[in-house]
This record gives structure tokens, C-alpha cells and sequence, in this order.
């Protein structure tokens, strides 16, 4: 079966940096890209952006980008979603998943998400 | 960016009867292609997303027939012909064609 397996939940102070991530063993990692959504407490889903794990080419929704980093290491067939500076405001669930092709969205798989808390 | 506007956003439902929710575009979903890249998900309490159909209508393996989706353009639906206890959770409509892809706001199903 494949699947997404997502780090556990994390607690960090304001300003804290903080990296979680995303593993997968049982597709091959170069053929698609990665994209991470994030749930807001009792919200809904909201595209972050995504990266191709061949060459590390990046799309941030305007709304993250300069407040978040995707990065892969492909030896571990693993992609990170990282902050250097949280903020509260940060405390959500955080999924990953696959897209079919990182032209057009269309996620055919999730990881099982990891939950930030950010508090002082 | 395109806006997904879901209705209803809480829709108490009878188990065994039909149910349905809408989902409006701000634009037309046509891709390049010729494709319309139009998802609906479901997620259960406490669970991840999971894609019910994909490409406007392909129903995913394992998703029972009982889930339909339609549409064009810029109006897309979602049926549930008869709704089970299974059913319960929020369903959300998505559009991949236009970068930054959005998502509509959910729409909690319950059973009445």
C-alpha cells in the first residue's frame, strides 16, 4: 500500500524554528511532486504549495511564501516543511500529499498529518 | 486567485435519502488540455482528506458508487444517491486548474 508517513506533533514557542516531514517508501520519490495544505483548528484546507523532488523547483501560494521552506532530501526519499521564525498564528495540522502531475492539482494521496502547536 | 464557493456549508441529511452540495467557480476550470481538474474530498472526524472523485467525475477505486460528481464550466455537484452513517464528515470541492489551486469551504454533513 502506499503512503505518506508525516513526523508526530510538535510544540514550540513563538519565534522557535521548526522542521516536520514526509516519507514515503513505496513510490518512486523523483515522479511526484509533493504538496503541503494546511488545516487552521476547526477550519478548512488551505494549498501551501508544493515541490518537485526531481530538482527541487518550488511554488509557494502567495500567502506563505517567505514564511515557509520546502526542501527534499531524495536519499531519504523525504520532504520537509520547515519555519525559522513561528508564530502563533502557525498552530494547524499539516498535510502532505501527492500529486498526480505538478502541472494541474489533483492530489490522489494524503499523509496522515501532523499537528503544530505554537504557544508561549 | 479563483474563489470555490461550496453550498450548503451544514447539510443535516436522512439516512438512505439522496444529498447534495454545489460548488461554484469564480472562473472557468478548462485546463490547457481540455480538462477540467475539479476534486472533491471527504474527511471524516478525526482523519486526513480522502479523494472521492477527481477530473470532475472519475470516481476514485474504493469509493462506493453511491458518489457522483458532475458539472461544468464554472458549477459542479456532488451526489450522494443514498447517505449512509459512513458519510458523515466534511466534504470539500477543489480546482487544480488555476495556480494558486483553492479550495471551496466545506460542507459538514450530518445525519439528521
Amino acid at each position: 500500500e502506499v503512503q505518506l508517513v508525516q513526523s508526530g506533533a510538535e510544540v514550540r514557542k513563538p519565534g522557535e524554528s521548526l522542521r516536520i516531514s514526509c516519507t514515503t517508501s513505496t513510490h518512486n520519490f523523483n515522479t511526484y511532486w509533493i504538496a503541503w495544505v494546511r488545516q487552521l483548528p476547526g477550519r478548512g484546507l488551505e494549498w501551501m504549495g508544493r515541490i518537485d523532488p526531481s530538482d527541487s523547483d518550488v511554488d509557494y501560494s502567495p500567502s506563505f511564501e517567505g514564511h515557509v521552506i520546502f526542501a527534499v532530501d531524495k536519499s531519504s526519499t523525504t520532504a520537509y516543511l520547515q519555519w525559522s521564525s513561528l508564530k502563533a498564528s502557525d498552530t494547524a495540522i499539516y498535510y502532505c500529499a501527492r500529486l498526480v502531475d505538478g502541472s494541474y492539482g489533483d492530489i490522489d494521496l494524503w499523509g496522515q498529518g501532523t499537528l503544530v502547536t505554537v504557544s508561549s | 486567485d479563483v474563489v470555490m464557493t461550496q453550498s450548503p456549508l451544514s447539510l443535516p441529511v436522512t439516512l438512505g435519502h439522496p444529498a447534495s452540495i454545489s460548488c461554484r467557480s469564480s472562473q472557468s476550470l478548462v485546463y490547457s488540455d481540455g480538462n477540467i481538474y475539479l476534486s472533491w474530498f471527504q474527511q471524516r472526524p478525526g482523519q486526513s482528506p480522502r479523494r472521492l472523485i477527481y477530473q470532475l467525475s472519475n470516481r476514485d477505486s474504493g469509493v462506493p458508487d453511491r458518489f457522483s460528481g458532475s458539472g461544468s464550466g464554472t458549477d459542479f455537484t456532488l451526489r450522494i444517491s443514498r447517505v449512509e452513517a459512513a458519510d458523515v464528515g466534511v466534504y470539500y470541492c477543489m480546482q487544480g486548474t488555476w495556480w494558486p489551486w483553492t479550495f471551496g469551504q466545506g460542507t459538514k454533513v450530518e445525519i439528521k
